[in-house]
């Protein structure tokens, strides 16, 4: 499983973009990128995934370098109840289930202010 | 929406009990999973389930058993609760299928603390 590493805390205010990168240097060919959020006492909820360019949901952007070392999620005008933990997680299914272990890291955890 | 559901959110158990968490999901999802997040650790697998019946275990089974008798329920037993198993603990379900098989849907955790 493929390592990653994000900046331990960031700091926004409401309205503004950000943009939280993740560093996965030994990512594998077959690997694909996901970014999950979790609020305090709730379980990790799903954001977005990417294998490479980008990648627009209602919620988020995913941008992937062509040499897939790291990735940058951003999320457009942020309010307070962004404010939560961001895990970046590299990895791919495996066998016929189509499952692929999470591997959850420390994270990122995001605090907007007014 | 995918709802995942979990039979208590906070528990309080002594040393030696037997404890049952219950973890149920209303979309039909093939796969389902046992996680423990503690701080520092982050997520870890206890075990998983591919269908009724079937069960693998995950990095940290040790002190777990689980059942899957119908495909909507995964239950996760602690045989005799220890102190190191306070945590919180996450139950998710997943389709089969390349397409989606990242996306797991997590229930809102059981905070499990043993005296």
């Amino acid at each position: 499983l493929a390592k990653t590493t994000q900046p331990i805390s960031m700091d926004s205010y409401e309205g503004q973009e950000v943009n939280i990168t993740c560093s996965h240097n030994n990512i594998a060919t077959n690997d694909y990128i996901t970014w999950y959020q979790q609020f305090p006492s709730q379980g990790p909820r799903f954001i977005i995934q990417g294998y490479k360019t980008k990648v627009t949901n209602e919620v988020a952007s995913l941008f992937i370098p062509a040499d897939r070392k790291s990735s940058t999620l951003s999320l457009p005008r942020v309010s307070l109840s962004d404010t939560a933990v961001y895990y970046c997680l590299v990895g791919h299914a495996t066998g016929n289930t189509g499952f692929q272990k999470l591997v959850f890291g420390t994270g990122t955890r995001l605090l907007v202010s007014p | 929406d995918v709802k995942v559901t979990q039979s208590s959110r906070y528990l309080v158990k002594r040393t030696g009990e037997k404890v049952f968490l219950e973890c149920v999901q209303d979309m039909d999802h093939e796969n389902m999973f046992w996680y423990r997040q503690d701080p520092g650790l982050g997520l870890r697998l206890i075990y998983f389930s591919y269908d009724v019946k079937m069960k693998e275990k995950g990095d940290i089974p040790e002190g777990y058993s689980v059942s899957r008798e119908k495909k909507e329920r995964f239950s996760l037993i602690l045989e005799s609760a220890s102190t190191n198993q306070t945590s919180m603990y996450l139950c998710a379900s997943s389709p089969q299928g390349v397409s989606s098989y990242n996306e797991q849907f997590f229930g809102p955790g059981t905070r499990l603390t043993v005296l």
